[in-house]
């Protein structure tokens, strides 16, 4: 069964960093392209970044570049994604999501973790 | 690529038959999914290749259009079903979600 499970969410403050974590199993990770997409409290889904299966491949969107660096160590089935200069807008449920096979959308995705930007 | 859901609620009754309607700002092929979310649960993949249904899906839901104009219906709604559904380009390597349909009993 493919799983992900996302970690490293929590309180930080607006300025602040954070490092989210999103484990995989059940499936080989090295060959799915991963995304992470966030939802804020009563909102809609954003998708805020992407990585191809090795690593070289990335983009994101307007509102976190050059605030967010996501990235992935295949041989630990991981996915990573650093914020930084957090403010009080990021503040959101995020989902590690994968790609199962190539130029589809994402079809498998984790439980989330909740990022709370607030002083 | 900007997308554009309509209506953005619906309320309907079991066994009713309902069609909520995704547009993209430029064309995107069929590069169009969609998904659907239940409260405090991550969203679930429907539909993508905007008419290719995900294994396991019911075949009460169904997807068609292409380039700008896209549609999803629930040919006889179910309880489980009641939940907001959103669409998403992949044409873009930029992903974009319309804002969400929320289908209300």
């Amino acid at each position: 069964e493919v799983q992900l499970v996302e970690s490293g969410g929590g309180l930080a403050q607006p300025g602040g960093s954070l490092r989210l974590s999103c484990v995989g199993s059940g499936f080989t990770f090295s060959s799915y392209s991963m995304n992470w997409v966030r939802q804020a409290p009563g909102k809609g889904l954003e998708w805020i970044a992407f990585i191809g299966s090795g690593g070289t491949t990335i983009h994101y969107a307007d509102s976190v570049k050059g605030r967010f660096t996501i990235s992935r160590d295949n041989a630990k089935n991981s996915l990573y994604l650093q914020l930084s200069s957090l403010r009080e807008e990021d503040t959101a449920v995020y989902y590690c999501a994968g790609e199962s096979t190539l130029s589809s959308p994402p079809d498998h995705w984790g439980q989330g973790t909740l990022v709370t930007v607030s002083s | 690529i900007q997308m554009t859901q309509s209506p953005s609620t619906l309320s309907a009754s079991v066994g009713d038959r309902v069609t909520i309607t995704c547009r993209a700002s430029q064309s995107i092929s069929s590069r169009l999914a969609w998904y659907q979310q239940t409260p405090g649960r991550a969203p679930k993949l429907l539909i993508y290749w905007a008419s290719t249904l995900e294994s396991g899906v019911p075949s009460r839901f169904s997807g068609s259009g292409s380039g700008t104009e896209f549609t999803l219906t629930i040919s006889s709604l179910q309880p489980d079903d009641f939940a907001i559904y959103y669409c998403q380009q992949y044409q873009s390597p930029m992903y974009t979600f319309g804002q969400g349909t929320k289908l209300e009993i």
